[in-house]
């Protein structure tokens, strides 16, 4: 059973160039979140997903970012117009019901690093 | 001031030590998160837990749910656990985390 799955691990990206970061989560879960974790930061929720429809994106950036989470295939973080500022981690996490307040374990994937140059 | 704070923020110790990482929280939470980050970024869930103590390997864990304050011990320390520890609280609709800064463990042979 796979964990967390996000590519690409590492995006090179010239300013104003898009950015796709994919997640596809563990199998039988539904519910994807996207964190960003700056550089000597922490981690920083942005997004929180269910299939074909934001639940809570009040982490996101108001311009340039955008998610989804299709019915068929992965979540999908888009960054359009990079710029420095955005060289980061970004994360994944899954889980398979809401949050964590009932106890749910939430999966982490491995992580795409952006960088923007 | 943050709703999660970790400390120390950075710990060196000898291998074989025992080592403890703090955690207080200041919201009102139901459960609590450890995870590790190692270098290279990958994290990794510890522990979920909302009571008392868990114990996962030579991981220890405990909470206390009155006082706010959650512990991560590790006994026998090894340098492959140099990564970096974080503390995550949920926030109360569930979907998001307060996270800690984390703390920067190096286990020197």
């Amino acid at each position: 059973n796979a964990g967390v799955m996000q590519n690409p691990r590492h995006l090179v990206r010239r300013r104003g160039q898009e950015a796709r970061l994919r997640c596809s989560p563990m199998k039988g879960h539904s519910h994807v979140y996207w964190y960003r974790q700056l550089p000597e930061e922490g981690l920083k929720f942005m997004v929180y997903l269910q299939k074909e429809n934001i639940i809570d994106e009040s982490g996101m950036p108001k311009e340039r970012f955008s998610a989804e989470f299709p019915k068929e295939g992965p979540s999908i973080l888009r960054i359009q117009q990079v710029v420095r500022g955005d060289s980061a981690a970004y994360f994944c996490a899954s889980s398979p019901r809401q949050g964590s307040i009932s106890g749910n374990t939430i999966y982490f994937g491995e992580g795409s690093w952006l960088t923007v140059v | 001031k943050n709703e999660v704070e970790q400390s120390p923020q950075n710990l060196t110790a000898q291998e074989g030590e025992f080592i403890t990482i703090n955690c207080s929280y200041s919201v009102g939470i139901s459960a609590l998160h450890w995870l590790q980050q190692h270098p290279g970024g990958g994290i990794v869930s510890l522990f979920m837990l909302s009571s008392g103590k868990k114990k996962h390997g030579r991981l220890i864990a405990t909470i206390n749910i009155q006082e706010k304050h959650s512990s991560l011990h590790i006994t026998a320390s090894h340098p492959r656990d140099s990564a970096v520890y974080i503390c995550a609280a949920p926030r109360d609709t569930g979907n998001q985390f307060y996270f800690g800064t984390g703390t920067s463990l190096t286990v020197i042979p």
